[in-house]
């Protein structure tokens, strides 16, 4: 059973700072790996979708890794803003077109 | 291109009533998925429909849920009666094709059942 494991659970930094947010799968038999942010009340914005043939992707300040022999993605986010305040989501997708999320992490940027 | 939506946004109703969530997927997106959280527990899935065909329902809970997608464009999601761990915020996705693909989300309909 795939289990999605995402570390630290809450972040609270000051503006500016660059961060690592982790995100750990038990099963490396993926298609693809997709992390979302969420602001409270709202839906899931997509920020990366990682092929399992790829290794990262980026978008802007965003950069995301995915090491599938580990079981491990990284979502570095540079030069932090309080707009990036929300839940960090991942989830990965197997043989089944289900997407299996972590439980996120709730990221705060202070000024 | 207009989203994914999804109506009511928010639904509160007492235990053992029906309430029937829709939503509709980014026009010519054969998939659509249907989602939920409950509280302090992560999203996990419920269905996937391929245009009006079922194609993985494992992770509907009971048989008080009832899914459909009629015609392959809108889908509904009934719960019929309601009860009080049915709480929760329910997301709908779609997406192009398979694989391959993003999945991209709606806002949710937060259902409250007391």
């Amino acid at each position: 059973k795939q289990e999605v494991t995402q570390i630290p659970a809450a972040l609270s930094v000051p503006e500016g700072e660059n961060l690592v947010l982790n995100c750990s799968f038990t099963d490396s038999a993926i298609y693809n790996l997709q992390w979302f942010r969420q602001d409270p009340g709202k839906g899931l914005t997509s920020l990366l979708l990682i092929q399992s043939s790829q290794r990262e992707q980026t978008s802007g300040r965003l950069n995301a890794s995915l090491d599938k022999s580990s079981g491990r993605s990284t979502l570095y986010i540079a030069a932090s803003q309080p707009g990036d305040s929300a839940t960090y989501l991942c989830a990965v997708r197997r043989g089944t077109d289900k997407l299996i999320f972590g439980t996120g992490t709730r990221l705060q940027v202070f000024p | 291109e207009a989203g994914v939506t999804q109506f009511p946004s928010h639904s509160v109703i007492e235990k053992g009533q029906t309430v029937t969530l829709r939503c509709d997927p980014i026009s010519g997106h054969d998939n659509l998925y249907w989602y939920r959280r409950v509280m302090g527990k992560e999203i996990k899935f419920l269905l996937h429909f391929v245009k009006e065909s079922k194609q993985d329902e494992s992770g509907m809970p009971n048989n008080r849920f009832l899914a459909e997608r009629t015609g392959g464009t809108y889908s509904t999601l009934k719960v019929q009666p309601a009860e009080l761990e049915d709480s929760g915020v329910y997301f709908c996705a779609s997406s192009l094709n398979r694989a391959q693909e993003t999945q991209y989300f709606g806002p949710g309909t937060r259902l409250l059942v007391l």
